[in-house]
């Protein structure tokens, strides 16, 4: 079964809005990860939370982690068109880290 | 810096041809290298991730398997193709678990 689920699966939301995305997750984990695919592209890395940590910020991204609960939240404030992507978290295992295992991610569409 | 080349971008295949995808690394030494495949709209499925020079794990069986002949170059092949072998393949590198670094993918389709 899957390690990372995202929720919601689409999200379609207005230029200047804020998007919220969460992801659950089920065994203990090293560290969770939000990456961002465009469109048929790679996946880049957006930030990494560590499982000592509750909150990390980057520009206008915050991403909160709730080791009790097992989920994490994505925030992108004062979102952009060209924010519009796929959103996946991603958990380090707590088995050496060489294992990321992925969820299916959120699909972010931002309306200008 | 360090760069990820995959390559080819795009490639259509007949069901039953051998198939060889390439990845390499630039600007790291010793990196965990990882082979993914995503299907249409969904995840990312771990197919194999290599921790060093010929040093292989599998994580679903399949009809793919991997190499690893020199630090920094990884290659994923199929003696003989099959439709479910089509979807987009990535290649990761990472080191000190600091997070995953891609490449741009390979479109695979068989037909």
């Amino acid at each position: 079964s899957q390690q990372g689920e995202e929720d919601p699966q689409a999200l379609s939301i207005q230029e200047g809005e804020n998007a919220t995305m969460n992801c659950s997750y089920k065994t203990s984990i090293n560290n969770l990860q939000w990456y961002r695919q465009n469109s048929g592209r790679g996946l880049v890395h957006l930030i990494l939370i560590r499982s000592n940590e509750r909150e990390k910020h980057s520009g206008r991204l915050r991403v909160t982690l709730d080791t009790s609960k097992k989920s994490s939240s994505l925030l992108i404030t004062a979102s952009r068109a060209a924010d519009t992507a796929s959103y996946f978290c991603a958990t380090a295992l707590n088995t050496g880290g060489f294992k990321t295992i992925f969820g299916a991610g959120t699909r972010l569409f931002v309306k200008a | 810096s360090q760069t990820i080349h995959q390559w080819p971008a795009t490639l259509v295949q007949p069901v039953g041809s051998p198939l060889s995808l390439e990845c390499t690394v630039e600007g790291t030494s010793n990196p965990n290298l990882y082979w993914y495949r995503q299907a249409a709209g969904r995840g990312l499925q771990l197919l194999f991730y290599s921790v060093g020079i010929g040093q292989i794990s599998s994580e679903v069986p399949q009809n793919l398997s991997a190499s690893r002949p020199q630090d920094r170059q990884f290659i994923l092949s199929s003696k003989k193709l099959l439709l479910s072998d089509s979807g987009f393949y990535l290649c990761a590198w990472s080191v000190h678990g600091t997070g995953e670094y891609f490449g741009p993918g390979t479109r695979l389709t068989v037909t």
